[in-house]
């Protein structure tokens, strides 16, 4: 079946280290998307991929840094720069990125930084 | 800023009933919306795109609308079931970014 894989489904860090949270798709979608979710708020974009090789910031990029290396891998890496960094990560693609392509979304990773 | 408002933010209602879940944007350029469903500790699964050119889109049940006048939106549940309990939320294009709803919970009881 197709769709999006993150893992882990719980991470559990101590303040000042980085983490990576994965993210893979085989719905061969050109664009994929980083949300953060907390409560009582809606998704917030990270980051955003279009195309291999290239991504853009969203609306709350600063402490995190992506790469897309491969069409089918968005990974995400919170840094230590990232001041509240406790939230449920939310890894979504869509076939083109266009206005009328629909999201899909994998089951998230919840992180917590202690 | 563009915002968007769910109305109710949450909802419990019993079996059978038919339900209407608002959701409005401040700014009212909105190309197309896409309706939701989050069950607890999930990602979120789509349930309807309208697209730009459409008003409306039906899939079994549930029935979503789109007036772009207004920037309103409407997702129409008919004959609620348990299953149907979760977070439902909403996300419309405006210029160049998908904004999101902070959703509305739903529960049914038997």
């Amino acid at each position: 079946d197709g769709g999006i894989t993150q893992s882990p489904k719980y991470l559990f860090r101590k303040e000042g280290q980085n983490v990576t949270l994965s993210c893979e798709q085989n719905l061969n979608h050109d664009a994929m998307y980083w949300y953060r979710q907390d409560p009582g708020q809606g998704l917030r974009l990270i980051y955003y991929s279009q195309i291999v090789n290239d991504f853009q910031k969203g609306d709350i990029a600063e402490g995190y840094s992506v790469s897309r290396e491969k069409k089918e891998s968005f990974p995400l890496t919170v840094t230590s720069a990232q001041k509240n960094p406790t939230a449920f990560y939310l890894c979504a693609s869509s076939p083109s990125g266009t206005v009328n392509s629909p999201l899909h979304f994998g089951n998230g990773t919840r992180l917590t930084v202690t | 800023k563009q915002e968007v408002t769910q109305i109710p933010a949450a909802l419990s209602v019993p079996e059978g009933e038919n339900l209407v879940l608002n959701c409005s944007f401040t700014d009212s350029a909105i190309y197309n919306l896409q309706w939701f469903r989050q069950d607890p500790g999930k990602g979120l699964t789509s349930l309807l795109l309208i697209q730009s050119s459409q008003r409306e889109q039906t899939s079994g049940r549930l029935n979503a609308s789109l007036d772009k006048s207004s920037g309103r939106s409407t997702l129409y549940i008919a004959a609620s079931q348990p299953g149907d309990s979760a977070t439902y939320l909403c996300a419309g294009y405006n210029t160049d970014k998908l904004i999101f709803g902070t959703g509305t919970r739903l529960q049914v009881f038997p």
